[in-house]
């Protein structure tokens, strides 16, 4: 039974490029997370989907930040017009049921902005 | 009102001790009190979680002390070992939050 799986580990971007980060939950988790970690810092809340919806993206940047998560495949965190300050760890963790409960956390796909 | 504070930010423990990290909560609603640990380069994994209506849970050397009243709460490793060393992060959840509010972490490090 395979965790959560998340692409890819590593990405480097120049200022204004694209990022686009994949993530696809444990079998059977229709419910999925986002947060950022930034170094030396704690987890932070980014967004909150459901298959087709999302339902709480309250930690999202206003501008540049989108999330999806589509009926079929992975959800994606895509981030346009990168800046350094985009730089971190972004982290996608899903659970089977809503109002967690246990969250399972994959490796991370870590960001860095030349 | 969303905030979990948690400290110290780092912590030095000799092998065999006890290691303690507190957490303090504001959101009375909450009702979900997890700790995740974190090795360098890995995701946070669950180590043990507790809800309000017990004061205290054990697993091996890990026990989660809770204080309603006080609205906080402490991870205790006991025995602690060099292979503890890693961040760990409290966090929180309930009522109307649909989501994990984490602490801002606590490297521990066991010196052998």
């Amino acid at each position: 039974n395979a965790g959560v799986m998340q692409n890819p580990r590593h990405l480097v971007r120049r200022r204004g490029q694209e990022a686009r980060l994949r993530c696809s939950p444990m079998k059977g988790h229709s419910h999925v997370y986002w947060y950022r970690q930034l170094p030396e810092e704690g987890l932070k809340f980014m967004v909150y989907l459901q298959k087709e919806n999302i339902i709480d993206e309250s930690g999202m940047p206003k501008e540049r930040f989108s999330a999806e998560f589509p009926k079929e495949g992975p959800s994606i965190l895509r981030i346009q017009q990168v800046v350094r300050g985009d730089s971190a760890a972004y982290f996608c963790a899903s659970s089977p049921v809503a109002n967690p409960g246990e969250l399972f956390f994959g490796e991370g796909s870590r960001l860095t902005v030349l | 009102q969303q905030q979990v504070k948690q400290s110290p930010q780092s912590l030095i423990v000799q092998k065999g001790g006890i290691s303690i990290i507190n957490c303090a909560y504001e959101n009375t609603a909450f009702d979900y009190f997890p700790w995740y640990q974190q090795f360098p380069g890995k995701g946070p994994a669950l180590l043990i979680a507790i809800r309000p209506d017990v004061s205290e849970k054990k697993e091996g050397r890990f026990t989660i002390s809770f204080n309603k009243s006080a609205k906080q709460f402490s991870l205790h490793i006991m025995d602690s070992q060099p292979g503890d060393s890693a961040t760990y992060f409290c966090a929180a959840s309930g009522g109307a939050t649909n989501k994990l509010i984490f602490g801002t972490g606590t490297l521990l490090a066991v010196q052998p």
